[in-house]
């Protein structure tokens, strides 16, 4: 059974810092997605990464895919209180075959 | 573009009563997943819809079910409603799929059951 873990599952942090969220899971998949929730919303998808090594960024946020480790990171570079939000990642083994499965989510809080 | 739109956005119902939610994708998807959101449960992916047929089904009692029409208009129906079935229900849309593309998400349904 394939498991998601995130950590940390709260983060809070100064403006203008740098954060490293974790995503690790159990089986081996070489993909995987970054979602953000701002509260009583919606899901944003914010990264697809589809292969080992991968590495996508947007903004302050990059993302990056590590298939043999099985974990992948959500760097934050010099947060504003913008990126305040729940940060999910997810695993999916074999698309169309298997579900998709999400980690817990990082609450993230940056402050001034 | 108009995004991903579900009806109704609220819902109350009570213990054993049924219901039905929809969902609209962005125009020109094929794909459609429905995942339910609860504080102790987290995120869980409940099925994929493509071209009108279910590809993929999450660890849900059969008492949840889903189709898709031919214009990837996607409804999900939950029957014997239990309280632990209040949720906010979200529906993504992609064109080429789960795991091929970027899901487009919508605002969601917040079912309460009493």
């Amino acid at each position: 059974e394939l498991k998601v873990e995130q950590n940390p599952l709260f983060l809070s942090m100064q403006e203008g810092k740098n954060y490293t969220i974790y995503c690790n899971y159990s089986t081996t998949s070489d993909r995987l997605y970054w979602y953000r929730q701002d509260p009583g919303k919606s899901l944003e998808s914010l990264f697809v990464l589809l292969s080992n090594g991968a590495v996508k960024q947007e903004g302050r946020l990059m993302a990056s895919l590590d298939t043999k480790a099985r974990l992948s990171t959500l760097h934050i570079t010099a947060a504003v209180h913008d990126l305040s939000a729940t940060y999910f990642c997810a695993v999916d083994m074999e698309p169309g075959n298997t579900p998709l499965v999400f980690g817990k989510g990082t609450r993230l809080s940056v402050i001034a | 573009k108009a995004g991903v739109t579900q009806t109704p956005r609220y819902l109350i119902k009570t213990r054993g009563q049924q219901v039905t939610l929809s969902c609209s994708p962005i125009s020109g998807h094929r794909s459609v997943s429905w995942y339910q959101q609860t504080p102790g449960q987290g995120l869980q992916f409940l099925f994929e819809y493509f071209s009108e047929t279910q590809r993929n089904k999450g660890n849900f009692p059969g008492r949840f079910s889903g189709r898709q029409f031919s214009n990837s208009r996607s409804e999900m129906n939950v029957s014997t409603l239990e309280l632990g079935d209040s949720a906010l229900y979200l529906c993504a849309s992609s064109f080429l799929g789960r795991g091929a593309d970027t899901q487009y998400f919508g605002p969601g349904t917040r079912l309460t059951v009493l």
